[in-house]
């Protein structure tokens, strides 16, 4: 079963305008991760949040994590047609021999030129 | 430094073929983790090898192996193939053993693979 969920699972902006993706999950976990695909093609790493650290920046990307909530959101600022493309937030758990990373769906991100 | 590479990119099998996926991944990586990605499913954790040894392995039926080499290349088979199977399998390698391999994992382009 999947760990993170996003929301929405498809948002439409202008070029230009920010976009928030936000991602829930059940359990506790070690961090949080977000990645990017494009088209059909492999993952690539964005930003990393550790479970005690409540912001991260990376360039135009902005996480933050609420444990209470169980929560993430992901927000790109000015974003570029080139930022098409879908976004996974990934629960890593730390268990010894369980560990792993769990997916969530994706979020298809659509950015009109 | 070279990406991770993941052979053959297409595939194409009939149903209770068997088929072998290769994956090599960047260099010094030790750990080597696969994926199965379907519009449905999402993508869903195969197992986890590192060292040689699968240290994980997530909720798939026996049909589905894989081993890992020396040089860290890994290779997963899957028998008796079924319409289900049909998916884009993904690799991903860390650089290091134990929980620090989940801090961020670089993924290979895939291998699509289609059932009929």
């Amino acid at each position: 079963s999947q760990q993170g969920e996003e929301d929405p699972q498809a948002l439409s902006i202008q070029e230009g305008e920010n976009a928030t993706m936000n991602c829930s999950y059940k359990t506790s976990i070690n961090n949080l991760q977000w990645y990017r695909q494009n088209s059909g093609r492999g993952l690539v790493h964005l930003i990393l949040i550790r479970s005690n650290e409540r912001e991260k920046h990376s360039g135009r990307l902005r996480v933050t994590l609420d444990t209470s909530k169980k929560s993430s959101s992901l927000l790109i600022t000015a974003s570029r047609a080139a930022d098409t493309a879908s976004y996974f937030c990934a629960t890593g758990h730390f268990t010894g021999a369980n560990s792993k990373l769990t997916f969530g769906k994706g979020i298809t991100l659509s950015v009109r030129p | 430094k070279a990406g991770v590479t993941q052979t053959p990119r297409y595939l194409i099998k009939t149903r209770g073929q068997q088929v072998t996926l290769s994956c090599s991944p960047i260099s010094g990586h030790r750990s080597v983790s696969w994926y199965q990605q379907t519009p449905g499913q999402g993508l869903q954790f195969l197992f986890e090898y590192f060292s040689e040894t699968q240290r994980n392995k997530g909720n798939f039926p026996g049909r589905f192996s894989g081993r890992q080499f020396s040089n860290s290349r890994s290779e997963m088979n899957v028998s008796t193939l079924e319409l289900g199977d049909s998916a884009l399998y993904l690799c991903a390698s860390s650089l290091e053993g134990g929980a620090s391999s989940y801090n961020e994992q670089f993924f290979g382009p895939g291998t699509r693979l289609t059932v009929l």
